[in-house]
């Protein structure tokens, strides 16, 4: 059972398009992390949404995490070839220790 | 100051054989972290340990997994008697203090096991 589902699961778009990325799910997370993970490495965590309704931006990227703490979304504006990666949510349990990682959206963007 | 660091970076073993895969976290941390990463699936959390502690590992299998944080040297993370189902790569996270909305965590590069 995956407790995050992403979609969508690949994307590939020109550059200088938009696009939205979505995590679900029905549990509610203390906090909700945004990852980019390039072939080969490790994840690199781009952001961390604490408060229900929040949105940060950073840059072109902009995440949101929904009011009753269960959803977020990425959101690029004007993509870029460096935006290529894999892109993973990880909700943080309430009770514990646990980070629930999504399923990945793959994202290319094309030159 | 170096990052989270794994090795080896892949690990080549047969069927029947042990894997130990080693894990030193940023300087300073002691909060460490074994995620595993199957093909087109995120990262399952496997266990978490602090210095000589093991924390949480509600996401290790009951049987031939195993993994330590001694108090001098790295985490390793041991697999006895490996199978095919085990070929994956393994991510080591460090924290300075309990990861979550204060604290970050760093992954390393991941060990890449193929399981012939």
């Amino acid at each position: 059972t995956q407790l995050l589902e992403q979609s969508p699961q690949f994307l590939s778009i020109q550059e200088g398009e938009n696009l939205t990325v979505y995590c679900n799910s029905s549990s509610v997370f203390s906090s909700l992390q945004w990852y980019r993970q390039e072939p080969g490495e490790g994840p690199v965590l781009l952001v961390t949404v604490v408060t229900g309704g929040e949105v940060k931006k950073l840059k072109r990227l902009t995440f949101q995490f929904g009011d009753a703490r269960k959803d977020s979304s990425l959101h690029i504006t004007a993509a870029q070839p460096g935006d290529t990666g894999l892109y993973l949510c990880a909700g943080g349990a309430l009770v514990g220790n646990q980070f629930y990682f999504g399923t990945g959206t793959s994202l290319t963007v094309i030159p | 100051n170096a990052g989270v660091m794994q090795n080896p970076r892949h690990l080549v073993r047969r069927r029947g054989q042990e894997a130990r895969l080693r894990c030193s976290p940023m300087k300073g941390h002691s909060h460490v972290y074994w995620y595993r990463q199957l093909p087109e699936e995120g990262l399952k959390f496997m266990v978490y340990l602090q210095k000589e502690n093991i924390i949480d590992e509600s996401g290790m299998p009951k049987e031939r997994f195993s993994a330590e944080f001694p108090k001098e040297g790295p985490s390793i993370l041991r697999i006895q008697q490996v199978v095919r189902g085990d070929s994956a790569a393994y991510f080591c996270a460090s924290s300075l203090g309990l990861a979550g909305t204060q604290e970050t965590q760093y992954f390393g590069p991941g060990t890449r096991l193929l399981v012939l």
